[in-house]
């Protein structure tokens, strides 16, 4: 059974420090990695989406890096805004989708 | 292109009433997934509509229940509502051969209360 594990579970940063958010996965079947920000009480917006075959995506101030092998994935968030303020979620995509339990950021102005 | 849309956006109801939530995908995506995202368990899955059939489903009790309609709109409806069934309940859909294949998009959710 797949289980997705996100640490640290808060983040609190000042404006401009680059974030590093973690997620591991306990089976490496996977067919793709994704992840999302969350506003309080909104839905999700897809950030990146990493395949299987791919060992990392770009999009702005934003990477993301997968590794299989040892069931990792990091969302580099450089330069950080206070906009930047979400939980942030990660997601397996294995016989069905994992989530982690995500990471709540805050950046301080 | 429209995203992904949920309606009511808001609703509250009372224990042993049952309630229907309503999805539509983006166009042209054929899959569509419902999602229960709580404080205490976070988002767990519930289940994965393709084509009309149900595909996957999450472990929810049978009180929990989905379809889908040809222009791939889905519904999810819930029986004999519970204190814990208050969530934010979330549709996700994706394009085709398989949702878990695909970039999934979320709608805002519906925030159901249970009274």
């Amino acid at each position: 059974k797949q289980e997705v594990t996100q640490i640290p579970a808060a983040l609190s940063v000042p404006e401009g420090e680059n974030l590093v958010l973690n997620c591991s996965f306990t089976d490496s079947a996977i067919y793709n990695l994704q992840w999302f920000r969350q506003d309080p009480g909104k839905g999700l917006t897809s950030l990146l989406l990493i395949q299987s075959s791919q060992r990392e995506q770009t999009s702005g101030r934003l990477n993301a890096s997968l590794d299989k092998s040892s069931g990792r994935s990091t969302l580099y968030i450089a330069a950080s805004q206070p906009g930047d303020s979400a939980t942030y979620l990660c997601v397996a995509a294995g016989n069905k989708l994992t989530f982690g339990g995500g990471t709540r950021v805050l950046v301080k102005p | 292109k429209a995203g992904v849309t949920q309606t009511p956006r808001y609703l509250i109801k009372t224990r042993g009433q049952q309630v229907t939530l309503s999805c539509s995908p983006i166009s042209g995506h054929r899959s569509v997934s419902w999602y229960q995202q709580t404080p205490g368990q976070g988002l767990q899955f519930l289940f994965e509509y393709f084509s009309e059939t149900q595909r996957n489903k999450g472990n929810f009790p049978g009180r929990f229940s989905g379809r889908q309609f040809s222009n791939s709109r889905s519904e999810m409806n819930v029986s004999t509502l519970e204190l814990g069934d208050s969530a934010l309940y979330l549709c996700a859909s994706s394009l085709t051969g398989g949702g878990i294949l695909n970039e999934q998009y979320f709608g805002p959710g519906t925030r159901l209360t249970v009274t």
